[in-house]
Formats: structure tokens, sequence, C-alpha cells
């Protein structure tokens, strides 16, 4: 069982490169959310998906493309990389949807970017 | 802007101690309270989830929850050094979505 999946674990980009993060889960969830978290400030939400076929901007949103592929897969796309990007990317998924009991997160590893 | 306000830290205690982590919180309409702990360069890990007012064990753990005051705080009684990690306060937003507005974190340091 393994929950939520992310890759890479780590990247280093140049300034202005494009690259995709990828998230993945197996819990038939139907909520997914795209976090970053940065020293002191935090997990801030950049982008989430209530249910497969929906997407919506979070708190810092600028910079930032998803993709809701499907029920299971939910992407992170850079389209050009800044270093006020470098952070650790955090996947997560929930499975509740409406007004149903809310659980909570389960977190992916995170991805570790740097961008120099 | 919604906000989840923890002290940073970092909080020293000494094994065995009752280590007390509190957090405030600004939305009111908030229901639904979560502390998470994260061990350096790992992910967030559910610990407590807490949704009414008063208090809710979990072994060492313990919830606690005061709505008038926007108040959230979790105790982990007989502290191990195996706790020590950053804790993090999150409120589920109002507003449906069930996205969840976390808190800085309080790092915890327990000592043998």
């Amino acid at each position: 069982n393994a929950g939520v999946t992310q890759t890479p674990k780590f990247q280093v980009l140049k300034t202005g490169q494009s690259m995709t993060l990828q998230c993945a889960q197996d819990m038939n969830h139907n909520s997914m959310y795209w976090y970053r978290q940065d020293p002191g400030m935090g997990l801030r939400l950049i982008y989430y998906s209530a249910s497969e076929g929906t997407t919506d901007k979070g708190e810092v949103p600028n910079g930032y493309n998803v993709s809701r592929l499907n029920k299971r897969e939910f992407s992170l796309r850079l389209e050009s990389a800044a270093p006020s990007q470098t952070s650790v990317y955090f996947c997560a998924s929930s499975g509740a949807s409406g007004t149903s009991i809310f659980y909570g997160y389960t977190f992916g590893s995170g991805t570790r970017l740097t961008v120099v | 802007q919604k906000e989840v306000e923890q002290n940073s830290g970092p909080l020293s205690v000494p094994e065995g101690a009752i280590a007390s982590l509190n957090c405030t919180y600004s939305d009111r309409g908030s229901q639904s309270f979560f502390w998470y702990r994260q061990y350096s360069g790992k992910s967030p890990e559910l610990i407590m989830s807490i949704y009414s007012n008063g208090d809710k064990e979990d072994g060492r753990f313990t919830a606690q929850l005061n709505k008038a005051s926007q108040y959230v705080s979790l105790l982990i009684r007989d502290s191990q050094p195996s706790d020590s990690a950053t804790y993090l306060c999150a409120a589920r937003a109002a507003g449906g979505y069930n996205k969840l507005i976390f808190g800085a974190g309080t790092r915890l340091a327990v000592h043998p």
C-alpha cells in the first residue's frame, strides 16, 4: 500500500527551465493538493483538486499550473522556474468530499527543488 | 487572510515531562483541527484530530479545543527523545473543499 507517491525526490533546475512534479495516490481519494513548505512560513497551498476534473487556485498559485490527469494523478508544472520557487513541495490527498467527515490529509514524501 | 499561529520554539523539555504545544486560529468558521508531526527532512504525519470542544486523548497525546477562544493545544505526556520534531497545527478552512490552513509549526526538543 504505497499511499501518496511523489516524483522526483530531488531536483535542481536552472532559472527559466520547466519541469513537472508528479503525484499519484492509490487510496481512491477524491481530493488532492499541492503545498510548498518554506522555512518559517509553514505549508502554503498552491493548487487543489476537490474531485476529478476540477482544479482551483490556493494561496500561492503564481508561476504554477496543475493537471488532474485522472482520479489517481495530480501533477504540478513550473513553466519557467525562478529562484523564489526553491522550496520543498508536498502533494497530499484526502478521501472526503462535499460535507462528509474530513479526516485530514495523507502526504507524499516531498520533492526538494532548488532553482539556481 | 485566514491564519493559524504557533510559537516557532524551540520548546525544550526534559525526558518524561509534559510538552504543551499551542495554536490559535483566526477563522471562526473552522470546525476541524489537526496536529501533524514532521521529522526533519520528512513529510508531515497526522497524529491527532479534534472536532468538538474539550479534550481528546490518544495514548500519550491529548488534543484540546476551545472554539470560543479559538485555541487548540496538544499535550504530550511522558515525552521521549523520539518525540523531538516539528509539530504543525492545521485548521480546516470554512466553506468546503477540505482545505487545510497550516501554522508554521513549533519545534520540540526532548532532551535526556
